[in-house]
């Protein structure tokens, strides 16, 4: 089946220092979603990527899709402690309503 | 406007009871899900719905069950409870289905099998 990989699995950086975690699938993907969870808290969207090579930011935020469509990478400049939480990518292969998510990458924010 | 709501918060069961863990939401959304995300992990998926009357496997479905008798609420029971089902568990609900639009999840039901 569809293995979506993450990395790294925890990172702790200085306030102000960037962050980047990576997802790779074992197959091919339709689109990749990015979601990130505060402790204790549930899931919430931050976007999703369809186009091969795709980049899309957000403030402090740029996501991409790789040209193969089966890796992302999520990069965060500067990094403030309300990033704070887990990153979570989730890919989806085809027409089916299955999504694989990979095991989250936490980010620690030290001031 | 709710979203996505689930109940109950936190639940305590002995091994081999029976519990329906709730969700409804408000968002007329077709497409549901229920998702269990152990600790330090990602989340899996359990089932999903794609419409009323219209239930399918997720990648771990085994001592679950779901129903979708009506758009607003998807259900999930669990038969025979087991410390393996000790989880916290998370539905989701999007109006165009994963592949093309944005799950919304509830807050989760933390569920303790002892």
């Amino acid at each position: 089946g569809q293995q979506v990989m993450q990395i790294p699995q925890y990172q702790h950086v200085q306030e102000g220092e960037d962050f980047t975690t990576y997802c790779n699938s074992s197959t091919t993907l339709s689109n990749i979603q990015w979601y990130k969870q505060r402790p204790g808290g549930h899931p919430v969207f931050l976007i999703q990527l369809v186009k091969s090579g795709e980049v899309k930011k957000q403030k402090r935020l740029t996501f991409q899709f790789g040209e193969a469509k089966k890796n992302s990478s999520l990069h965060i400049t500067a990094t403030q402690t309300t990033d704070v939480g887990t990153y979570f990518c989730a890919g989806i292969s085809g027409g089916y309503q299955k999504v694989t998510f990979g095991i989250g990458t936490k980010l620690q924010v030290i001031p | 406007n709710a979203g996505v709501t689930q109940t109950p918060k936190f639940r305590i069961l002995k091994i081999g009871q029976s519990m329906t863990l709730q969700c409804a939401q408000d968002m007329n959304h077709n497409y549901m899900y229920w998702y269990r995300q152990d600790p330090g992990m990602g989340l899996k998926l359990i089932y999903y719905s794609v419409g009323a009357g219209i239930t399918d496997k997720g990648e771990v479905p085994n001592g679950y069950n779901v129903s979708r008798s009506t758009t607003e609420d998807f259900p999930l029971r669990l038969e025979l409870a087991a410390p393996s089902q000790t989880s916290v568990y998370f539905c989701a609900s999007s109006y165009a289905g994963a592949s093309t639009d944005t799950q919304y999840f509830g807050p989760g039901t933390r569920l303790t099998v002892l």
